[in-house]
């Protein structure tokens, strides 16, 4: 299968500062990346469609001024967390589709990150 | 509004017995469907998949079946090994222009295998 790796795998940080997480495809390009949130005991909720070269799409209820996605390049998308607080924290995780991997249909996770702001 | 639903939040299987996961979904616009398995503080790993144009999908221990009139599909793994203990997680999307990374995932059903 595809590699999909983010960094990092996990953060504490304080309320009211900024957290940025980086997804990679590291051995195909990915021109559309997707980022999800779980909390705990949850299922992953989709919170935005990373697009290369224009702007993120948010889901319903997701902050975009809070939720900053950039995908600037075809094997990166970075999800920032602006003034984070508690209820932030989570476990974030992208993914991404390979052309490399079947017929294209897979999506492949990162490892996640989890954040805990305190 | 959980337009793909697991019932079942846990499943317990002795090793060697058959493991059967259902989920069931209600957006007649899904034509595909995955399974992850996922453990705690990692993202998922992709499992097996299966299009709408297809009733059954196999890849070693793991088949898919996909009921389309009943919106309803199971994973069976069979034998089960105390290794596939995870939280198994249902999924599906809709193509029709969008992209089939865009997934809507169940609540997960966690599969314990007893030695």
């Amino acid at each position: 299968g595809a590699v999909v790796s983010q960094h990092p795998s996990w953060v504490i940080c304080k309320s009211g500062t900024s957290v940025k997480i980086e997804c990679r495809s590291l051995d195909f390009q990915a021109t559309t990346m997707f980022w999800y949130r779980q909390f705990p005991k949850q299922s992953l909720m989709l919170m935005a469609t990373s697009n290369e070269g224009s702007k993120a799409t948010y889901e319903q209820g997701v902050e975009k001024d809070k939720f900053l996605i950039n995908h600037a390049s075809l094997t990166l998308s970075t999800l920032t967390v602006t003034s984070a607080h508690p209820e932030d924290s989570s476990f974030y995780i992208c993914s991404a589709n390979s052309p490399k991997a079947g017929d294209g249909t897979e999506a492949f996770f990162g490892q996640g990150t989890r954040l805990t702001v305190v | 509004d959980q337009q793909v639903k697991q019932n079942s939040p846990s499943l317990s299987v002795q090793e060697g017995r058959i493991s059967i996961l259902n989920c069931d979904y209600t957006n007649s616009m899904f034509d595909y469907f995955l399974w992850y398995k996922k453990y705690p503080a990692e993202g998922p790993t992709f499992l097996i998949s299966i299009s709408s144009i297809k009733d059954k999908n196999e890849d070693g221990r793991f088949t898919v079946f996909l009921n389309k009139s009943a919106k309803h599909l199971s994973l069976h793994i069979v034998p089960s090994q105390p290794g596939d203990s995870a939280v198994y997680f249902c999924a599906a999307s809709a193509s029709g222009g969008t992209s089939y990374g865009k997934l809507t995932f169940g609540q997960g059903t966690i599969l314990t295998v007893h030695p």
